[in-house]
């Protein structure tokens, strides 16, 4: 069954603490995006990778960071620098011609 | 900067109305558009990709149209029902290279049995 995970579904956080959500896909996309919507809006860019080992930062990069390790993961560290990390957090990957998009983590900051 | 504005922001109509919601960019010079649905708390489903040298898709009961000169899209959704209820997102690719896609805020559509 082919298609992006992401997990936790829920995530509470404490003022001051890095909290990292895992993205997983097995569609074998060299791409992945994330995303953060805030209620009522649309999605604005983070980060994204092109490829293994090579990522870029969005429009709105500042207190996040990623890693890329592997084809199928993209994990998203929200650190203590992010001023105001309470959002909908969603991962997509694409394999060209349009972008597949995980079910979402929302985190809560505490 | 590309920015893509979304009008209404929300629409609540009886069922069996045909509706017709608004997506309008800035920059004309796109690769393609994209209408997705995303329902509460859920991630985004794509409905239509409309290729920049295309004027419209269909799909079922929705159509997409394209007006690139003028900047501008519409999602038509014909007899709507309840489980058309969602939120409606259009997002521009700006070039064949990179996937990279900007997003309007989105319609919220309430369709009332």
């Amino acid at each position: 069954d082919g298609g992006i995970t992401q997990s936790p579904k829920y995530l509470f956080r404490k003022e001051g603490q890095n909290v990292t959500l895992s993205c997983e896909q097995n569609l074998n996309h060299d791409a992945m995006y994330w995303y953060r919507q805030d209620p009522g809006q649309g999605l604005r860019l983070i980060y994204y990778s092109q490829i293994v080992n090579d990522f870029q930062k969005g429009d709105i990069a500042e207190g996040y960071s990623v890693s890329r390790e592997k084809k199928e993961s993209f994990p998203l560290t929200v650190t203590s620098a992010q001023k105001n990390p309470t959002a909908f957090y969603l991962c997509a990957s694409s394999g060209g011609v349009t972008q597949y998009f995980g079910p979402g983590t929302r985190l809560t900051v505490l | 900067k590309q920015e893509v504005t979304q009008i209404p922001a929300a629409l609540s109509v009886p069922e069996g109305e045909n509706l017709v919601l608004n997506c309008s960019f800035t920059d004309s010079a796109i690769y393609n558009l994209q209408w997705f649905r995303q329902d509460p708390g859920k991630g985004l489903t794509s409905l239509l990709l409309i290729q920049s040298s295309q004027r419209e898709q269909t799909s079922g009961r929705l159509n997409a149209s394209l007006d690139k000169s003028s900047g501008r899209s519409t999602l038509y959704i014909a007899a709507s029902q309840p489980g058309d209820s969602a939120t409606y997102l259009c997002a521009v690719r700006q070039d064949s290279a990179g996937n990279m896609l900007t997003f309007g805020g989105g319609t919220r559509l309430m369709v009332k049995p």
